[in-house]
């Protein structure tokens, strides 16, 4: 099965400051890289995603990059707000028909106003 | 249009009880996808359902079931529940099994005591 690693497990950050986390994987045959916000009593939002013909994706403030050949993702966000503060959530799909995506463990990025 | 619903949102139950939590997927999603999450962790697989077939099964055991009804939505039901399955049981849907853009509901937080 799929192995998801996410680094760092919490990021703080002053408001203004770019904010970076790092995924690796496992599975060479991953194809599809999505990113969730969970806030507290939430359940997780997919903010931005990237699939494996693409080397980097832009939304605004987020972006995400892949690297494939060393098997890892990170998730961008630029010009921090305090409303970014939450936790975010890599996943990678194990190899197969169905989609059954591995979580991270999560980071917690807590922006200072 | 309403996202993915869930019921109940909480529930306090004693152990050897049984559970059934439900959920409703976004209209036109016909995948419906169920998820344990632990508290400091990312969400685990349990279930995935396509048009009322089982598609996935992940890592847990016989006392976990779900279906999936003609109308898309989907019931979880946990038997003789542990201290252990305390957790928030988060539902996805999707357009299609493979389709790989989940959207979370906000989650039912199960407590066991």
């Amino acid at each position: 099965g799929e192995n998801v690693e996410q680094h760092p497990s919490t990021l703080s950050v002053q408001e203004g400051d770019s904010a970076v986390i790092k995924c690796t994987y496992s599975d060479s045959a991953s194809n599809y890289f999505p990113w969730y916000k969970q806030e507290l009593g939430k359940g997780p939002q997919l903010i931005i995603d990237i699939r494996s013909n693409v080397g980097e994706k832009k939304d605004q403030r987020i972006a995400v990059t892949l690297n494939k050949t060393a098997k890892h993702f990170s998730l961008h966000i630029t010009e921090t707000q305090p409303e970014d503060s939450a936790v975010y959530f890599c996943a990678a799909p194990a190899s197969g028909g169905s989609y059954i995506p591995t979580f991270g463990r999560g980071t917690s990025l807590i922006v200072h106003p | 249009d309403a996202g993915v619903t869930q019921s109940p949102t909480h529930l306090i139950k004693t152990r050897g009880q049984h559970v059934t939590l439900r959920c409703s997927p976004i209209s036109g999603h016909k995948s419906v996808s169920w998820y344990q999450q632990v508290l400091g962790q990312g969400p685990q697989f349990i279930f995935q359902y396509y048009e009322k077939e089982e598609r996935g099964r992940g890592n847990f055991p016989d006392r976990f079931s779900a279906r999936q009804f003609p109308n898309y939505s989907s019931e979880l039901n946990v038997n003789a529940l542990l201290l252990g399955d305390s957790a928030l049981y988060l539902c996805a849907s999707s357009t299609r099994t493979g389709g790989y853009e989940q959207y979370f509901g906000p989650g039912t937080r199960l407590t066991v005591t």
